[in-house]
């Protein structure tokens, strides 16, 4: 039992250039989420899903895009990879879409945008 | 939508001191807020969690208190040792579908020996 597995570790990228994030789960939980991580700023939401197909905005969306075509993978794209998004991104799930149970977080993707 | 505020950012205690990190949220219906630990390098764990039934929870030398009233919750953690040393968030939520944590920003704990 993996739990959050997040893929690569780091990634390093130009200017403009595109790139997914993986995140795939093996606890058939049904809810999956993208953070990054920035200095002083703690974890801030990019994109949840709540189940298969279905998918919606965090705080920060902008620049980013979601997809989940199955329950056990949501992969995070970058468009046109800019500076500021240079962060560390976490993936996190939980077993249910409703709120009071613990989230498991992956063990995240250090990203350096040049 | 809902903020969190944590306080302070950075906390320095000595070996076997208590330590204290607060938090308000500003939504009046959140009701789960847990607590995670950060070591380095290494991805958030959830350490204790309350929900808006309870007043206070304790896990071993862990502890969370929450005043709805006020709006604010405490992690407390008593006779602090080395492994102590890590950055806490807190996070609130609202219970329903698709619920979303939000975080405070963290505070940085070293217990110094």
């Amino acid at each position: 039992n993996a739990g959050v597995t997040q893929t690569p570790k780091f990634q390093v990228l130009k200017t403009g250039q595109s790139m997914t994030l993986q995140c795939a789960q093996d606890m058939n939980h049904e809810y999956m989420s993208w953070y990054r991580q920035d200095p002083g700023m703690g974890l801030r939401l990019i994109h949840y899903s709540v189940g298969a197909g279905i998918t919606d905005q965090g705080e920060v969306p902008n620049g980013y895009n979601v997809s989940r075509s199955t329950t056990e993978d949501f992969p995070l794209r970058l468009l046109s990879a800019a500076p500021s998004q240079t962060s560390v991104y976490f993936c996190a799930t939980r077993r249910t879409a409703s709120s009071n149970q613990p989230q498991h977080f992956g063990d995240g993707t250090r990203l350096s945008i040049l | 939508g809902e903020n969190v505020e944590q306080h302070p950012s950075t906390l320095s205690v000595q070996e076997g001191d208590s330590a204290v990190i607060k938090c308000t949220y500003s939504d009046s219906a959140s009701n789960y807020f847990p607590w995670y630990k950060q070591e380095l390098g290494k991805r958030p764990q959830l350490i204790i969690d309350i929900r808006s039934n309870v007043g206070e929870k304790k896990d071993q030398r862990i502890a969370v208190t929450l005043n709805k009233t006020a709006k604010h919750f405490s992690l407390h953690i008593t006779e602090t040792q080395p492994e102590d040393s890590a950055v806490y968030f807190c996070a609130a939520s609202i219970s329903g579908t698709a619920s979303k944590l939000t975080f405070g920003t963290g505070t940085r704990l070293q217990v110094t020996l």
